[in-house]
């Protein structure tokens, strides 16, 4: 059971354009998203984060939005660059089975074309 | 700050040994730790958490004979898969957090450990 899903495998972007990456949820109980991005052959980094209380949180290039009601969230970057070319990965925080965990998407490929 | 190292970066060893990989905390206390599975192409897959000091805690479908967890100081957590097969050639990866109880939200990633087993 797929909790977390990232549908897109991949997306190309043009440099200097908007890249736009979506996640969707199932479980309710999930209360903190984080977007990581992960380089082959290295551990995730994290990106951006926000809680399930607000809609929307920006940190320079990134945006990352939360419909609650839709259990959707989306990654913004603009512009995009091409060193953001790389895989990124949606995460969700929620207590499962009596512990707090994350639970990953299968991660979407960016690339940026110059 | 919030460094975490693994070691080794790969490891290549037969059928039916056994491999240790190391995760540290280079730069702060993590009171818990994560280990982490990925498959070419695919997810993250949780394996265990551990805190320091106790046992870990394994999820579902995740021997906790073959993948034995080790977290003896707050800086250092080791996985040791025993009697290793070739399906458990994988890409392991460990978390840590500095805050008990809020492990999920800042998770700091090592850099992963390429393993083959022939």
């Amino acid at each position: 059971d797929q909790q977390v899903k990232q549908n897109s495998p991949s997306l190309s972007v043009q440099e200097g354009r908007i890249s736009i990456l979506n996640c969707d949820y199932t479980n309710s109980m999930f209360d903190y998203f984080l977007w990581y991005k992960k380089y082959p052959a290295e551990g995730p980094t994290f990106l951006i984060s926000i809680s399930s209380i607000k809609d929307k949180n920006e940190d320079g290039r990134f945006t990352v939005f939360l419909n609650k009601s839709a259990k959707h969230l989306s990654l913004h970057i603009v512009p995009s660059q091409p060193g953001d070319s790389a895989v990124y990965f949606c995460a969700a925080s929620g207590r499962i089975q009596g512990a707090q965990k994350l639970v990953f998407g299968q991660g979407t490929r960016l690339t940026i074309n110059p | 700050g919030a460094v975490v190292s693994q070691h080794p970066s790969w490891v290549i060893c037969k059928s039916g040994t056994s491999v240790k990989i190391e995760c540290r905390s280079l730069d702060f206390q993590a009171t818990t730790m994560f280990w982490y599975r990925q498959f070419p192409k695919q997810s993250l897959m949780l394996m265990a958490t551990s805190n320091e000091g106790s046992k870990a805690t394994y999820e579902q479908g995740v021997e906790k004979d073959k993948f034995l967890i080790n977290h003896a100081s707050l800086t250092l957590s080791t996985l040791t898969v025993t009697s290793a097969h070739p399906e458990d050639s994988s890409f392991y990866i460990c978390s840590a957090t500095i805050l008990p109880g809020q492990g999920a939200y800042e998770q700091y990633f090592g850099p992963g450990t390429r393993l083959t087993v022939t």
